[in-house]
């Protein structure tokens, strides 16, 4: 059985720092491609960065460009996002998912782990 | 502002047939395919809808996906009360960024 799950989100004042972790089973973790996808209180998906099988591509969303950075340990089988320079607006529940092919069709998604940037 | 648009809500009544469009733009839906995905309250979202039209294994075939140009539709068959749930579309762009709908609050009357 596919499972994700997420930890490493909690209470962080702005400009702090977090790293999420998001630990993988069931599945060849080092065959596909994985994302992080975020939701604020309330609001939409959106996503976040993703990262291929071997960590020699990533992509980010403009809002979080040098300041996370996503990873991918694939003899633990974990995906990390380290995130620095925390703002209110980061605040949210933040999701792994597995990319089934490679063209962000998100197949296997973990519980999330929850966020809050405030002080 | 997401980068695709869906309309914020939908509605019908059990047993009706539902739409719900996505509109994108030559850069994400018109150059790349389309997913949806299903969210239950309170839960992680669910991929219902991949490669414009196809289903996961267990994904009833009362949903059905399609698209056409730089739009999607997401339709919903023989509505049920269990259907009732956020929608989001979701496509790649070319700017090499995943994007997202804004999502669709479906209520089932």
């Amino acid at each position: 059985e596919v499972q994700l799950v997420e930890s490493g989100g909690g209470l962080v004042q702005p400009g702090g720092s977090l790293r999420l972790s998001c630990e993988a089973s069931g599945f060849t973790f080092s065959s596909y491609w994985m994302s992080w996808v975020r939701q604020a209180p309330g609001k939409g998906l959106e996503w976040v960065a993703n990262i291929k099988q071997e960590g020699s591509e990533k992509y980010y969303v403009d809002s979080v460009k040098g300041r996370f950075t996503i990873s991918r340990d694939n003899a633990k089988n974990s995906l990390y996002l380290q995130m620095n320079s925390l703002r209110a607006e980061d605040t949210a529940v933040y999701f792994c998912a597995r990319d089934v092919s490679g063209s962000y069709s998100l197949d296997y998604w973990g519980q999330g782990t929850l966020v809050t940037v405030s002080s | 502002q997401s980068v695709l648009t869906q309309p914020p809500s939908a509605s019908g009544t059990p047993g009706q047939r539902v739409t719900i469009s996505c509109s994108g733009s030559s850069s994400n839906i018109g150059s790349n395919t389309v997913n949806w995905y299903q969210q239950l309250s309170g839960t992680a979202p669910k991929l219902l809808i991949y490669s414009n039209n196809q289903r996961p294994s267990g994904v009833p075939d009362r949903f059905s996906g399609s698209k056409s140009g730089t739009s999607a539709s997401l339709a919903i068959s023989g509505l049920q009360s269990e259907d009732e749930a956020d929608y989001y579309c979701a496509a790649w762009d070319d700017s090499l960024n995943g994007v997202f709908g804004g999502g669709t609050k479906l209520t089932v009357l």
